[in-house]
């Protein structure tokens, strides 16, 4: 069946660091895949995604290619700020078959300190 | 802006008794989705509607949790009778049934059994 495996957590980083949260899947088709993002006591919000291969997808920031030679989406940041302390979570939704449910990985807690 | 909205947004309740929690999906999304959050488990798909109806329900405990969709423009998903380990962070999320569009979701019902 489909995953997504995650970096663990939790990572710190000083503000202005370079992040990096890296993400692989496994599917059986081809799968349309997102970074979603929840910040304490809120729920989760969409990121950004990418929805074929080579695609970029870009947000606040944030970027992530699709790779399907490795398949892999890490997300990718110049400059993190205190504001990016959340949790974040690649996940992916795939194009055949009946059930195109979210399959997440397990999220990977970020904190940046100033 | 558009929003799914989920009440109640807090719930204490005694173990033994009954919880219903609802969802107002996206106007326009067709397809409606019960996620269950948690510290040890983290995001459990509880289950999954397409035009109303159920289409994945297996993760789901089917003795005490059901899941319904009495018109488009309500989920619910109810639990009798509650028990300590139902607490957690329910999310209702809406979206298009094709795989490249966005899933989105509420901001969740936190419920604590004691």
């Amino acid at each position: 069946g489909d995953s997504v495996t995650q970096m663990e957590g939790p990572v710190t980083l000083s503000e202005e660091a370079f992040l990096t949260i890296n993400c692989t899947y496994t599917a059986t088709g081809y799968p349309s895949l997102f970074w979603y993002v929840q910040y304490p006591g809120e729920g989760l919000q969409l990121l950004l995604k990418a929805t074929k291969a080579d695609d970029k997808g870009s947000n606040k920031g944030f970027e992530a290619t699709y790779r399907k030679e490795t398949t892999s989406f890490h997300l990718e940041k110049g400059s993190v700020q205190v504001s990016d302390s959340a949790v974040y979570f690649c996940a992916l939704r795939e194009k055949v078959g009946s059930a195109r449910q979210l399959t997440f990985g397990s999220g990977t807690q970020l904190t940046v300190l100033p | 802006d558009a929003r799914v909205t989920q009440t109640p947004r807090h719930k204490v309740t005694e173990m033994g008794q009954e919880v219903t929690m609802r969802c107002q999906p996206i106007l326009g999304h067709n397809t409606v989705f019960w996620y269950r959050q948690t510290m040890m488990q983290g995001l459990e798909l509880l289950a999954y509607f397409r035009n109303r109806a159920p289409l994945d329900d297996s993760g789901m405990p089917k003795d005490r949790f059901s899941a319904e969709m009495p018109d488009a423009t309500l989920a619910t998903l109810k639990i009798q009778p509650s028990e300590p380990r139902d607490s957690a962070v329910y999310f209702c999320a809406s979206g298009l049934a094709e795989s490249g569009n966005t899933i989105y979701f509420g901001e969740g019902s936190w419920l604590t059994v004691v």
